[in-house]
Formats: structure tokens, C-alpha cells, sequence
């Protein structure tokens, strides 16, 4: 049973263009978090989605991050107009069901570095 | 609201020496989650342990242990006989058992450096 599936494992983008990160969950697994690690930092939660809904996106910034999860294919993060304090780990974790009672299984994450 | 406190930034202990980690926790719910992460050089999170907030036994597996106290709100983590490969950045987390709440809550980690 393969984990969690994130891809591209590092990503350069340079100032002003769009950063598209894709997290494939854990088979059956219907439960996405993506959370972002600035440098030397924790990680920070971003946003909750189940498939085609977004349960919680208090964590994400207001301007320029979108996330979704089609009901087929990978959750996708999206950073439009990327700037330099937005390079960071992303990741992404997946759950059976409902997190606490399952848990978040992480994927290696994503190193976006913005020019 | 909740909160993760991990104080300390860095700790280097000389190889095959005995270590622990620190977490602190804030939160008004009675049914929580406590975890441990492991992070190595290589930057994937690697998970170590879940406790609820009903079982506070401690519990040991092979060199780590955790002891787990409401009392003091903490759930520390201890490596026997240290070694190298224990070399990585450690997280403490929490979640809850609220609706809507199911992210976890990272403290800033403690950056754990073993010495050979």
C-alpha cells in the first residue's frame, strides 16, 4: 500500500510565476491537510479538504493559495504570483476518515524555492 | 485555541548518553491528541507515537519512552543510549476532538544533535 505521494519533490519558481504542488493520498483515504514549514520553523496547518469540499482553510493565506480535491486525481495546492516568502516544505497528509480517530499520514513534501 | 510549547531549540548530547525532550500543551478540551514526529536530514516526517488524553500510561518502545502528564500538561520524550542516527529535528503535536478542529498543532520542533 503505497503512502502518500507528493510531486514535484523540489520546485523552483521565480518571482511572479504559479506554483502548482500535487499530493496523491494514501489509497482509500479520503481526508487531505496541507500544512507549510517555513525555514527553521514548525509546521503550520493550512487547509483541511474531503474529496470536492474544503472543510477548513483558516490556515491559509487570504491572497494568492487556492487548494482543491477533485472528486478523481490528486489535492492540489496552488500559489499564484509566488514571492520569495513563499518558499518553504510543503506537506501534505492524508486520513482514512476524520482525523482525530485516524491519523494523518505525511507525505515527503514539497521544497518550493522562489527566485 | 491550542497551543504546542517545545523550549528547547537545540540539545547535543555525547553518543550513548540519555536524552529528553520537552512538550508542553495548551488546550480546554478534554479529549485531545498528543503526537511525536521525527524529522531527519532528509526532511520527511517520520511519525513516532499518538497518545490520547484518557491513557496516561507511559509507554516505552525499544530506547524511547514518553511520559505523559496532564498534571503538568506535558509529554515528554526520552531516547536511552543515544546514537547517532537519532540526529534529526523532533516536533510535538496536538489535536482535539472537536468538529472542525482535526489539524494538528506543531511546536517549533527541538533540533536534537548526537555527538559520536
Amino acid at each position: 500500500n503505497a503512502g502518500v505521494m507528493q510531486n514535484p519533490r523540489h520546485l523552483v519558481r521565480r518571482r511572479g510565476q504559479e506554483a502548482r504542488l500535487r499530493c496523491s493520498p494514501m489509497k482509500g483515504h479520503s481526508h487531505v491537510y496541507w500544512y507549510r514549514q517555513l525555514p527553521e520553523e514548525g509546521l503550520k496547518f493550512m487547509v483541511y479538504l474531503q474529496k470536492e469540499n474544503i472543510i477548513d482553510e483558516s490556515g491559509m493565506p487570504k491572497e494568492r493559495f487556492s487548494a482543491e480535491f477533485p472528486k478523481e486525481g490528486p489535492s492540489i495546492l496552488r500559489i499564484q504570483q509566488v514571492v520569495r516568502g513563499d518558499s518553504a516544505a510543503y506537506f501534505c497528509a492524508s486520513s482514512l476518515k476524520r482525523a482525530p480517530y485516524n491519523e494523518q499520514f505525511f507525505g515527503p513534501g514539497t521544497r518550493l524555492t522562489v527566485l | 485555541a491550542q497551543k504546542v510549547t517545545q523550549a528547547q531549540t537545540e540539545i547535543s548530547v555525547v553518543e550513548k548518553e540519555d536524552v529528553t525532550l520537552d512538550c508542553v500543551y495548551e488546550t480546554r478540551d478534554t479529549t485531545y491528541y498528543l503526537f511525536w514526529y521525527k524529522q531527519p536530514p532528509s526532511g520527511e516526517l517520520v511519525f513516532l507515537i499518538r497518545r490520547n488524553s484518557f491513557d496516561e500510561q507511559n509507554e516505552i518502545s525499544g530506547r524511547y519512552s514518553w511520559n505523559f502528564q496532564k498534571s503538568t500538561s506535558s509529554f515528554n520524550f526520552t531516547i536511552t543510549a543515544s546514537q547517532v542516527v537519532d540526529s534529526a529535528v523532533y516536533f510535538c503535536a496536538l489535536t482535539t476532538d472537536n468538529f472542525g478542529n482535526e489539524k494538528l498543532t506543531f511546536g517549533t520542533g527541538t533540533r536534537l544533535t548526537i555527538i559520536p
